[in-house]
C-alpha cells in the first residue's frame, strides 16, 4: 500500500519568513495530493490539493509543487502570519473512477514566532 | 450550507462498552470517510462508505469495528466490547464526488 513520508515533523519561522513543509509517496499510481490544516481540537481543514497533471499550483500565499519522477510535492507558504500556527499535514490517494481513502503523512507542527 | 457534522464531541466508555459514532455528511454529499487518529499521529484511513453500502474496508480492524450508511440518516461508526487502545480522536469526511474530502470536528472517545 500507499506510505507516505513528511518532514520536518516541527518547523519554527519567524513572522514574515517563508515555510516549505515536504513530502515523499511511495505507490507511482498516486495521483491526488491534498494538504490539510488542523488547529487544536478541530477536524482537518482541506486548503489546497493538486492532482498529477499538473506541477504546481497557487492560491494566494500557499502553493503546493509536485515532482511525479522523484514521487515528492512540497507546500510553500510565504509572507507567513501567527494565524498559520497549526499541525499541517500531506496526504495521497488513487482517483480512478472511484474514489480512495486517503493516506496522510505524520503532519508537521509549524509555529509561527512573533 | 453546514459542514460536516459529528456527534458527540466527546464520548467516555469504560472497557467492554460499545461506542457508536455519528457522521452527518454536508448536503449532497454520497460519500463518507471514516479516519483514526492517535495523539501525535497522522489520520488512518479506516473505512470509505456510500449511500448503503460499504465500498472500502481495508483499514477497519476485522473484529469489534463496524460502519454503516443507511439510506436515511447519517453515518454510524460502531465499537464493540471498547478496549483502551480504541482512545482516540475519530473524524468523518463527506465528499460530493471523487477525494475532494471535508472533514468534521471529530469524536474523541476515551477509554476508561
Amino acid at each position: 500500500g500507499e506510505n507516505v513520508e513528511q518532514h520536518p515533523s516541527t518547523l519554527s519561522v519567524q513572522e514574515g519568513d517563508s515555510a516549505v513543509i515536504k513530502c515523499t509517496y511511495s505507490d507511482s499510481a498516486s495521483n491526488y495530493f491534498p494538504w490539510y490544516k488542523q488547529e487544536l481540537g478541530k477536524g482537518p481543514q482541506l486548503i489546497i490539493d493538486i492532482r498529477s497533471n499538473v506541477g504546481e499550483k497557487k492560491d494566494q500565499r500557499i502553493a503546493v509543487t509536485l515532482n511525479k519522477t522523484a514521487k515528492h510535492f512540497s507546500l510553500h507558504i510565504t509572507e507567513t502570519q501567527p494565524e498559520d500556527s497549526a499541525v499541517y499535514f500531506c496526504a495521497a490517494s488513487i482517483v480512478s473512477g472511484g474514489a480512495d481513502g486517503l493516506t496522510f503523512g505524520k503532519g508537521t507542527h509549524l509555529i509561527i514566532q512573533p | 450550507n453546514a459542514g460536516v457534522m459529528q456527534n458527540p464531541r466527546h464520548l467516555v466508555r469504560r472497557r467492554g462498552q460499545e461506542a457508536r459514532l455519528r457522521c452527518s455528511p454536508m448536503k449532497g454529499h454520497s460519500h463518507v470517510y471514516w479516519y483514526r487518529q492517535l495523539p501525535e499521529e497522522g489520520l488512518k484511513f479506516m473505512v470509505y462508505l456510500q449511500k448503503e453500502n460499504i465500498i472500502d474496508e481495508s483499514g477497519m480492524p476485522k473484529e469489534r469495528f463496524s460502519a454503516e450508511f443507511p439510506k436515511e440518516g447519517p453515518s454510524i461508526l460502531r465499537i464493540q466490547q471498547v478496549v483502551r487502545g480504541d482512545s482516540a480522536a475519530y473524524f468523518c469526511a463527506s465528499s460530493p464526488y471523487e477525494n475532494i474530502q471535508y472533514f468534521g470536528a471529530g469524536t474523541r472517545l476515551s477509554v476508561l
